[in-house]
């Protein structure tokens, strides 16, 4: 099984250019999660979806929009990037709430923005 | 306060060697406790679940006092693979169940 798969796996933008970072699983999962992790911090939760058709703001949502396409896939948008948001993002996947069942990660997505 | 601390390392330790991590949490509503295991440049993975009774598996126990916040992970007889970095992971039950993580505690072991 492929589990959670993210793309792409690394990406460099300029101030102001726009990307999306796909994810799809193919586990059957109802809820999905965009993270991101800093040096220092540990990780944040973006933007949650708990089901196919919701999707929540997290603990940093600002500057990221989010897109539950369907059950198996979980787009993030940078619309106009900036250098705060040079990251490595990570999105995941559960059966259940995060809490009740384990999360599932994707391999990570290493963002520069110059 | 930050919600979740630890002790960033990283701790050396020889193969075979016995160790053991801690990691406070400052929320005393907090429903459930896991360790995650992150090795370099990849993905976290879930580790453990930590329950109140205490668990064990294989040569990893979790052990959780909800008294003092605090929950640990002990690891004997460390394998070179055991080299890692460990996110303590704590769920607050906010409606979603919010998980907050921990920087993470990193581990060498060395031969």
């Amino acid at each position: 099984n492929a589990g959670v798969t993210q793309t792409p796996k690394f990406q460099v933008l300029k101030t102001g250019q726009s990307m999306t970072l796909q994810c799809a699983q193919d586990m059957n999962h109802n809820s999905m999660y965009w993270y991101r992790q800093d040096p220092g911090m540990g990780l944040r939760l973006i933007y949650y979806s708990a089901s196919e058709g919701t999707t929540d703001k997290g603990e940093v949502p600002n500057g990221y929009n989010v897109s539950r396409l369907n059950k198996r896939e979980f787009s993030l948008r940078l619309e106009s990037a900036a250098p705060s948001q040079t990251s490595v993002y990570f999105c995941a996947s559960s059966e259940a709430l995060p809490g009740n069942s384990p999360l599932h990660f994707g391999n990570g997505t290493r963002l520069t923005v110059t | 306060r930050k919600e979740v601390e630890q002790d960033p390392g990283p701790f050396n330790v020889p193969e075979g060697a016995t160790v053991a991590f801690n990691c406070t949490y400052s929320n005393s509503a907090s429903q459930s406790f896991f360790w995650y295991r992150q090795d370099c440049r990849k993905e976290p993975k879930l580790l453990m679940s930590v329950y109140s009774s205490g668990n064990e598996d294989g040569r990893f126990t979790a052990q959780l006092n909800r008294a003092s916040q605090y929950i640990s992970l002990l690891i004997r007889d460390s394998k070179l693979s055991d080299s890692a970095t460990y996110l303590c992971v704590v769920s607050l039950n906010t409606g979603f169940q919010k998980l907050v993580f921990g920087t993470g505690t990193r581990l060498l072991v060395s031969p």
